[in-house]
């Protein structure tokens, strides 16, 4: 089985669409994230959830909606996509997100790419 | 914020040699984390270790927390080793990892 999921693993999509990603985790973890790395291979929080509640949201354009339905499912709506949006965006979770803190598991990613 | 830098940026090496890469990291922490992506992206886990020394197979870990430094070493290099480390660190609260830039690692046969 595996720890966290996400859907879809490839994304091609044209400038000014809406999409959505989404991750499940089956670790029975308390805290969800969403990172992006860039094509430098940079990776940079952007999200993450305790509970339900939204902890931490980094200076990401509002076109960026994450919403959790529950403790196991973070999904990330991207509106009005832009060129700029091109990148492998990761799910991650973790148990006791506040202290202690614990060991972050993360998913697959998805590899967005807009034309 | 926290700032992390890793050295070196790029690492070629021999299969069979042995490498330290090494993590600075500029304020005290809860967490920090060595991941390799590999070539197809995946990040996987290798050590948690906010401190103390830590072994896997060839790969062992060392985190001074208070002179804000880890060490990976990976000894008897193989092919299947290359990719990119990632050293990662939080304070805490559901900050999320803040990563270093990696070390691009490519082991030679």
């Amino acid at each position: 089985d595996t720890a966290v999921s996400q859907t879809p693993k490839y994304l091609v999509t044209q400038m000014g669409n809406d999409k959505s990603i989404k991750c499940e985790q089956n670790l029975g973890h308390d805290t969800m994230y969403w990172y992006k790395q860039d094509s430098k291979k940079f990776l940079k929080i952007m999200f993450s959830y305790n509970n339900k509640e939204l902890i931490i949201n980094e200076t990401v354009p509002n076109r960026f909606s994450p919403k959790s339905p529950d403790k196991a499912h973070l999904n990330l709506h991207i509106n009005s996509l832009e060129l700029g949006d091109s990148a492998v965006y990761f799910c991650a979770s973790s148990q006791d997100g506040l202290l202690p803190v614990g060991e972050q598991y993360f998913g697959p990613g998805t590899r967005l790419t807009v034309t | 914020g926290i700032q992390v830098e890793q050295s070196p940026p790029d690492l070629i090496l021999q299969e069979g040699a042995n490498s330290t890469l090494r993590c600075n990291f500029s304020d005290s922490v809860n967490n920090l984390q060595w991941f390799h992506q590999n070539p197809w992206g995946q990040l996987i886990n290798l050590f948690y270790i906010p401190s103390g020394t830590k072994q896997n197979g060839r790969l062992s870990a060392t985190t001074v927390a208070t002179e804000r430094y880890s060490l990976l070493y990976i000894s008897s290099s193989q092919t299947t080793d290359s990719g990119v480390y990632f050293c990662a660190v939080e304070r805490g609260g559901a900050d999320g990892l803040t990563f270093g830039k990696g070390t691009h690692l490519i082991i030679q046969p």
